[in-house]
């Protein structure tokens, strides 16, 4: 398995231009989440999904949108960046909500937005 | 305040013990973890606790929880040059699966 993939790793972007940030697990888990992480700050949840075709908003959902088509795809949309939203992103996934252990984490996205 | 809080910086001697500890105010909490973020890379999982356990060992990690105070704390043995990372506490509450994580602290191991 390759568990939860992100892509890019790397982006720059201008103020006003959009994106999107793929994710995808191979884990056949239904909760997806997406995460920001700003330097020298906890991860914030932007948005998650409990399965295919169910989103919710986390804490910071502002300036994004999700999307959950199939099981192994939770994409996150940035419309019109800001400087903001300059951070690393994280997907993560996991098996359902009940479960006591492990939130698969991705490697991280780095967006700058200049 | 925040949720879930820890001291920013710990700088330790290799060989010697460290001890990361970490805050939390939901008493509700079902299970919190410790996160190991490497520069440059996502967050591994490192150990978990259940809410109803006061301590949990795992090799060189050690969980202590004091629920009456809501204090979590993390003890790694032995520490090395390959232990020094940003560790980041999370808890999560009894609705729902999303966990709620402090701001991390950045763990130096000197030679």
């Amino acid at each position: 398995n390759a568990g939860v993939t992100q892509t890019p790793k790397f982006r720059i972007l201008k103020i006003g231009q959009s994106m999107t940030l793929q994710c995808t697990q191979d884990m056949n888990h239904n909760y997806m989440y997406w995460y920001r992480q700003d330097p020298g700050m906890g991860l914030k949840l932007i948005y998650y999904s409990v399965g295919a075709g169910i989103t919710d908003k986390g804490e910071v959902p502002n300036g994004y949108n999700v999307s959950r088509s199939t099981t192994e795809d939770f994409p996150l949309r940035l419309e019109l960046a800001a400087p903001s939203q300059t951070s690393v992103y994280f997907c993560a996934s996991s098996l359902d909500g009940y479960s006591g252990n492990t939130i698969y984490f991705g490697e991280g996205s780095w967006l700058t937005v200049v | 305040g925040e949720d879930v809080e820890q001291s920013l910086f710990l700088s330790v001697r290799e060989g010697d013990s460290s001890v990361i500890n970490c805050t939390y105010t939901d008493s509700s909490s079902t299970y919190l973890y410790w996160y190991k973020q490497e520069p440059g890379a996502g967050l591994q999982l490192l150990t978990y606790i259940f809410s109803n356990m006061d301590m949990k060992q795992d090799q060189r990690l050690t969980v202590l929880l004091n629920k009456k105070d809501k204090h979590l704390s993390l003890r790694i043995a032995d520490t090395q040059t390959g232990d020094s990372a940003i560790y980041f506490c999370a808890e999560k509450k009894a609705a729902g699966n999303k966990l709620t994580f402090g701001g991390g602290t950045r763990v130096l191991v000197k030679p």
